[in-house]
């Protein structure tokens, strides 16, 4: 299927241990981000990627690891969950040199206890 | 931080009537965005407008920029039910720079 996906949908975890979403997309966009959306904070920017093998910090990164080896691939990884990681989370990508539409995957529901 | 602020947070009107949703940033931007989050899903993109251009149309949306006072607005006329969601603020700075969104405005249309 067309589009950006992530898995899981919807995850429960514990304080402590290492958890990883996935995202992926198949239109060979170049950019991919990494949103949290909490009450009261809207949509706020963990990571976001250029292109494969680049990375960039966005507001909130701590806590928070990712990787780029395939332009279609760009995993979160939770090293070490803590509660105030409990949210949803929101992949999404752009094509740098398209309509500068930015596309969002549906989400990945997270609660860590 | 947050870059745009939408206002109201909140705003329950009736089918058929309009509603007004507005952002205000507060640095300059290349273009403005809003998206529409319907509940447990992704943000859908709506409309964009540039920072040259001081109003845009695409069906029952109307959105204007105001780069002096640093603020938009999004019209939704004819409002329906189907309308019921979140909408979204966003923008971007300069060429490639993340977009940054605002917190929202949860709009509730009652049949």
């Amino acid at each position: 299927d067309a589009g950006i996906t992530q898995s899981p949908r919807y995850k429960i975890t514990e304080t402590g241990r290492q958890v990883t979403l996935m995202c992926h997309q198949t239109w060979s966009h170049s950019y991919m981000f990494w949103y949290r959306q909490d009450l009261g904070h809207g949509l706020r920017l963990i990571y976001y990627s250029a292109a494969a093998d680049i990375t960039d910090k966005g507001e909130v990164p701590d806590g928070y690891v990712v990787s780029r080896s395939k332009t279609e691939n760009f995993p979160l990884t939770l090293e070490s969950a803590t509660r105030s990681q409990t949210s949803v989370y929101f992949c999404a990508s752009y094509d740098s040199g398209g309509s500068d539409t930015q596309y969002f995957g549906p989400g990945t529901r997270l609660t860590v206890l | 931080s947050q870059q745009g602020e939408e206002d109201p947070q909140a705003l329950s009107i009736q089918e058929g009537e309009n509603a007004t949703m507005n952002c205000s940033y507060k640095t300059s931007i290349n273009n403005l965005q809003w998206y529409r989050q319907n509940s447990g899903r992704g943000l859908v993109h709506l409309i964009l407008i540039r920072s040259n251009e001081r109003e845009k149309h695409s069906g029952r949306l109307r959105v204007t920029l105001d780069t002096s006072k640093k603020s938009s607005s999004l019209l939704i006329t004819a409002s329906r039910a189907a309308d019921t969601a979140s909408y979204f603020c966003a923008t971007r700075n300069s060429g490639n720079t993340p977009l940054v969104f605002g917190k929202g405005t949860r709009l509730s249309v009652i049949a």
